[in-house]
C-alpha cells in the first residue's frame, strides 16, 4: 500500500458524460501527478500540481481538467467523454521530486 | 521530446535463468526509475537511480544507470515465478517545469516458467 488513495475504483459511464476522479496523496506529499494508462498509448503523464498550483502539463486533452485543493487532495475532471477515454487513471504523489508513489488507480469504461 | 524505449517488450524465462531488460532514452536526464506492475494493479517502485554509474540491488533484481550512453539495465538473476510482472522504466524530466514529469517506456512483460 503506497499511501495514495483514489476513488472510485471503477467507473462506467456513457459517451458525452462528465466524471470526476479523486486522489488523496500520501501524508506530507505536496506534489500530485495524474497519468493515463491505455493499451494504445501506454503510460502517459497528464498533469502535475504542487501545493495547489499547476506545475507541469503533459498530453492532457482540453476536455480534461484538474485541480488541487488546500487540503492537497486532487480531482481530475473528464468531460464530453469518448470511447477512447476508457483507460486506467493513476494518481501519484511525492514531496517534491523524489520517487513518485502511485495510487491503486481508477478504471474508467466509456460505453 | 524525450523518448524512452525498452527491450525486449516480451520476455519468457525459465526459472533459474538470468536475463537483462534494457531501457534507452533520447535526451539528457540524471533520474531513472524502475517500476513493477502486476496485472490489474498499481505501479510499485523498485529502484531510483540518480547518478551516472549508479547500481542498486534488491533480491534477484539489479539496476544500473549509464547517463552517457543514456541506458539503464534491469538484470534478473535466477528468475523465480514471483517475478512475473510488467516492468517499466521511467525517465525524469530534464529541468524547469518538466522536472517532475516521468516519461515511461512501453513496459516489458516478463513471464517466468517452471
Amino acid at each position: 500500500d503506497s499511501g495514495v488513495t483514489q476513488t472510485p475504483k471503477h467507473l462506467i459511464t456513457a459517451t458525452g458524460q462528465r466524471v470526476t476522479l479523486r486522489c488523496s496523496p500520501r501524508s506530507g506529499d505536496l506534489s500530485v501527478y495524474w497519468y493515463q494508462q491505455s493499451l494504445d498509448q501506454g503510460l502517459q503523464f497528464l498533469i502535475q500540481y504542487y501545493n495547489g498550483e499547476e506545475r507541469a502539463k503533459g498530453n492532457i486533452l482540453e476536455r480534461f481538467s484538474a485541480q488541487q485543493f488546500p487540503d492537497l487532495h486532487s480531482e481530475l475532471n473528464l468531460s464530453s467523454l469518448e470511447l477512447g477515454d476508457s483507460a486506467l487513471y493513476f494518481c501519484a504523489s511525492n514531496l517534491i521530486t523524489d520517487t513518485q508513489y502511485f495510487g491503486p488507480g481508477t478504471r474508467l469504461t466509456v460505453l | 521530446e524525450l523518448k524512452v524505449e525498452q527491450n525486449p517488450l516480451f520476455l519468457s524465462m525459465q526459472e533459474g535463468k538470468n536475463y537483462t531488460i534494457y531501457c534507452n532514452y533520447s535526451t539528457t536526464s540524471d533520474r531513472l526509475y524502475w517500476y513493477r506492475q502486476d496485472p490489474g494493479k498499481s505501479l510499485e517502485s523498485l529502484f531510483v537511480l540518480l547518478s551516472n554509474g549508479a547500481v542498486k540491488q534488491e533480491g534477484r533484481l539489479m539496476a544500473s544507470l549509464d547517463t552517457k550512453a543514456r541506458l539503464s539495465t534491469l538484470h534478473i538473476t535466477a528468475a523465480v515465478h514471483d517475478l512475473s510482472a510488467t516492468y517499466f522504466c521511467a525517465v525524469g524530466g530534464a529541468g524547469g517545469t518538466s522536472y517532475g514529469k516521468l516519461t515511461f517506456g512501453q513496459g516489458t512483460i516478463l513471464t517466468v516458467h517452471p
